[in-house]
């Protein structure tokens, strides 16, 4: 069973559009993160949810909404796409924010915008 | 703000060789965490260090954390094309968690 699942896996869509992922995490975990992942690899936190309440919103355009229905979901919306948008998203959850906890990473989501 | 700072970016290696990556930051952690990333794939968990100079191995990989705590090493001895990837990481202060930009390995057979 997959601890953390996104969908969809791949993506490809054109600029201007809307296009949603979804996340949904089964190891009853209280917090849950959206990371995006450029061309060069790095890791960059752009939300964090703990039950539901935004924990973490890391400057990220508003064009990118994150709606949490309930502890175990954690949607990213995101409007108006843009080139620069391209990258992998990566779904994530942890035991609760404590310091200490693992980060446990969904499959990714690959989004290409032309 | 807290900034973790990972070199070298990319490590080519032969097969059976050593080669070591190394994570600092510009504060002081609470811990540090390891994580790998296949290509293709999505970061996984290796370890977690919290001591003050702690020392942890896992087969053929041995993790270091710091005396003062703001830097970390991964050493890996008789590299295998197994151990081809990313790893990151990541240092932990109030409650959030910083990942460093990676070291991606290549393996020469």
């Amino acid at each position: 069973d997959t601890a953390v699942s996104q969908t969809p896996k791949y993506l490809v869509t054109q600029m201007g559009n809307d296009k949603s992922i979804k996340c949904e995490q089964n190891l009853g975990h209280d917090t849950m993160y959206w990371y995006k992942q450029d061309s060069k690899k790095f890791l960059k936190i752009m939300f964090s949810y703990n039950n539901k309440e935004l924990i973490i919103n890391e400057t990220v355009p508003n064009r990118f909404s994150p709606k949490s229905p309930d502890k175990a979901h954690l949607n990213l919306h995101i409007n108006s796409l843009e080139l620069g948008d391209s990258a992998v998203y990566f779904c994530a959850s942890s035991q609760d924010l404590g310091m200490g906890n693992t980060i446990y990473f969904g499959e990714g989501s690959w989004l290409t915008v032309v | 703000g807290q900034q973790v700072m990972q070199i070298p970016q990319y490590q080519h290696v032969q097969e059976g060789e050593d080669f070591t990556t190394y994570c600092n930051s510009s504060t002081t952690l609470s811990n540090i965490q390891w994580y790998k990333q296949r290509p293709g794939g999505h970061p996984v968990f290796l370890i977690q260090l919290v001591k003050s100079g702690e020392v942890k191995k896992q087969k053929r990989l041995t993790f270091q954390f710091g005396e003062a705590k703001k830097n970390s090493s991964l050493h890996i001895t008789a590299t295998q094309t197994t151990d081809v990837g990313t790893y990151f990481c990541a240092g932990n202060n109030d409650y959030k968690l910083s990942f460093g930009a990676g070291t991606t390995v290549t393996v020469r057979a």
